[in-house]
């Protein structure tokens, strides 16, 4: 059983597109995260949700914006999407928060052409 | 500000031979500590983690040493496997409280 999903594995669109990658955990988790991994492999926290409620922003563009729907699952919408954007997005949840143990999704490569 | 990195960007280790991944951290208020192995294609997975309080902490082939004075983390893997073969990362928990700060990454290559 997979504990937390992402559906796009792989996402190749075009500049100024908007596009939706979505995020499941069904490991009853509380809190979920949306995460960068650029081509250098740098991770770094984009959002943070506990309980369907925004914790942590990171001076993320504002095209980027997350929705939790319930606490089990976390979207990420894009708005015209700029080759910058291009990288590896990964979801990860943990029972309660960061000091918690953080389950990461299999991640979702994004390209913009 | 926080930072934390990695001294080595890539480690050779020969097949049954002991890996030791380097991590510093500048914040010292941070008193969580996490070590991740990503494989190629995949996610990060959760190693191992320790907390301020301890100084080491053993798993399975792995140990965690946190030397606050110098605030230096590492991590051991002994007698490293090909499955061993990884980006591995290092993440803290620092003064803020609600996230974890990522260091850059070591790869580990495996040579049979």
């Amino acid at each position: 059983d997979t504990a937390v999903s992402q559906t796009p594995k792989y996402l190749v669109t075009q500049m100024g597109n908007d596009k939706s990658i979505k995020c499941e955990q069904n490991l009853g988790h509380d809190t979920m995260y949306w995460y960068k991994q650029d081509s250098k492999k740098f991770l770094k926290i984009m959002f943070s949700y506990n309980n369907k409620e925004l914790i942590i922003n990171e001076t993320v563009p504002n095209r980027f914006s997350p929705k939790s729907p319930d606490k089990a699952h976390l979207n990420l919408h894009i708005n015209s999407l700029e080759l910058g954007d291009s990288a590896v997005y990964f979801c990860a949840s943990s029972y309660s928060g960061p000091k918690d143990t953080q389950y990461f999704g299999p991640g979702t490569r994004l390209t913009v052409l | 500000g926080e930072s934390v990195g990695l001294h080595l960007p890539t480690l050779s280790v020969q097949e049954g031979d002991n890996s030791i991944i380097n991590c510093a951290y500048s914040n010292s208020a941070s008193d969580y500590f996490i070590w991740y192995k990503q494989e190629s294609g995949k996610g990060p997975q959760f190693i191992i983690d320790i907390r301020s309080n301890m100084d080491k902490r053993q798993g399975q082939r792995v140990t965690v040493l946190l030397n606050k004075t110098v605030k230096h983390l590492s991590l051991q893997i002994a007698a490293t496997q090909p499955g061993d073969s990884a980006v591995y990362f290092c993440a803290e928990n620092g003064a803020a409280g609600n996230k974890l700060t990522f260091g850059g990454g070591t790869r580990v290559l495996v040579k049979p």
